[in-house]
C-alpha cells in the first residue's frame, strides 16, 4: 500500500500568515494526489485535485504543487474559516490511502 | 446538483453484521461509481471499498473479508455491510461519489454528510 506521510501534524498561525502544508508518498503516485478539508463535525471538502487543479467555488487562495512523490498546499493569507483539519489522498493506485492529516490552529 | 446521504443504524452489538445505505441524487450509478470512507471518533480517513459504474467492487485488503458493498441503480442506492463487528470499527462512515474525469484517474470530489456508528453492547 502507498503511504502517505503529513507534515506537520499540527501547524499554528495567526490569520493573514501564508503557509505550505507538505505531503510525502513513499512512492512515486504521478499528480494522484487531491486535497481535503475537513471542519469539525463536517465531511471532508474537496480542494485541489491532481496535485495542482482547483475546484470551481473553492477560494483561490488554495493552490497545490508538486509530482513523483513530495506534493505541497499552500494557502496565500490563511483567513478565519481556515482552521481545520488537511488531508492528501492518492488514488494512483488501489487502495486508496489517505494522509494522517495536518491540523491548522490559531496561535 | 450531486447529493449523498447515509443512512443506518447508529448502534451495532460486537459480533453482528452493519448494514449502511448510500442514497445519491443528482447522478446516474450506472455512470458513476461510489466509494466508502470510515473515520474513527478523533482519528484520520481510511478507504474502505469501492463499487464501480459497471458494478465491479475493490476493496481494502484490511477488511476485505468481512466487507461487502452492492447497490440497486433503480433506487439510485449503494449498500454497504460489513459483518463480525468489533468497538474498533466505531467510526462515521462516509460515502462519497468518485468522478472519473479522464481515464485512468479517479477523485473522490462529493461527499454524504456521513453516518455514525457505535458498536457497543
Amino acid at each position: 500500500d502507498i503511504v502517505l506521510t503529513q507534515s506537520p501534524a499540527t501547524l499554528s498561525v495567526t490569520p493573514g500568515e501564508s503557509v505550505s502544508l507538505s505531503c510525502r508518498a513513499s512512492q512515486g503516485i504521478s499528480t494522484s494526489i487531491h486535497w481535503y478539508q475537513q471542519k469539525s463535525n463536517e465531511s471532508p471538502r474537496l480542494l485541489i485535485k491532481f496535485a495542482s487543479q482547483s475546484i470551481s467555488g473553492i477560494p483561490s487562495r488554495f493552490s497545490g504543487s508538486g509530482s513523483g512523490t513530495d506534493f505541497t498546499l499552500s494557502i496565500n493569507r490563511v483567513e478565519s474559516e481556515d482552521f481545520s483539519v488537511y488531508y492528501c489522498q492518492q488514488s494512483y493506485s488501489l487502495p486508496w490511502t489517505f494522509g494522517g492529516g495536518t491540523k491548522l490552529e490559531l496561535k | 446538483q450531486v447529493q449523498l446521504k447515509e443512512s443506518g443504524p447508529g448502534l451495532v452489538q460486537p459480533s453482528q453484521t452493519l448494514s449502511l445505505t448510500c442514497t445519491v441524487s443528482g447522478l446516474s450509478l450506472t455512470s458513476n461509481s461510489v466509494s466508502w470512507i470510515r473515520q474513527p471518533p478523533g482519528k484520520g480517513l481510511e478507504w474502505m471499498g469501492v463499487i464501480w459504474s459497471n458494478g465491479g467492487t475493490d476493496y481494502n485488503s484490511a477488511i476485505k473479508s468481512r466487507l461487502s458493498i452492492s447497490r440497486d441503480t433503480s433506487k439510485s442506492q449503494v449498500f454497504l455491510k460489513m459483518n463480525s463487528l468489533q468497538t474498533e470499527d466505531t467510526a462515521m462512515y462516509f460515502c462519497a461519489r468518485v468522478k472519473r474525469p479522464y481515464y485512468g484517474h479517479w477523485v473522490m470530489d462529493a461527499w454524504g454528510q456521513g453516518a455514525s456508528v457505535t458498536v457497543s453492547s
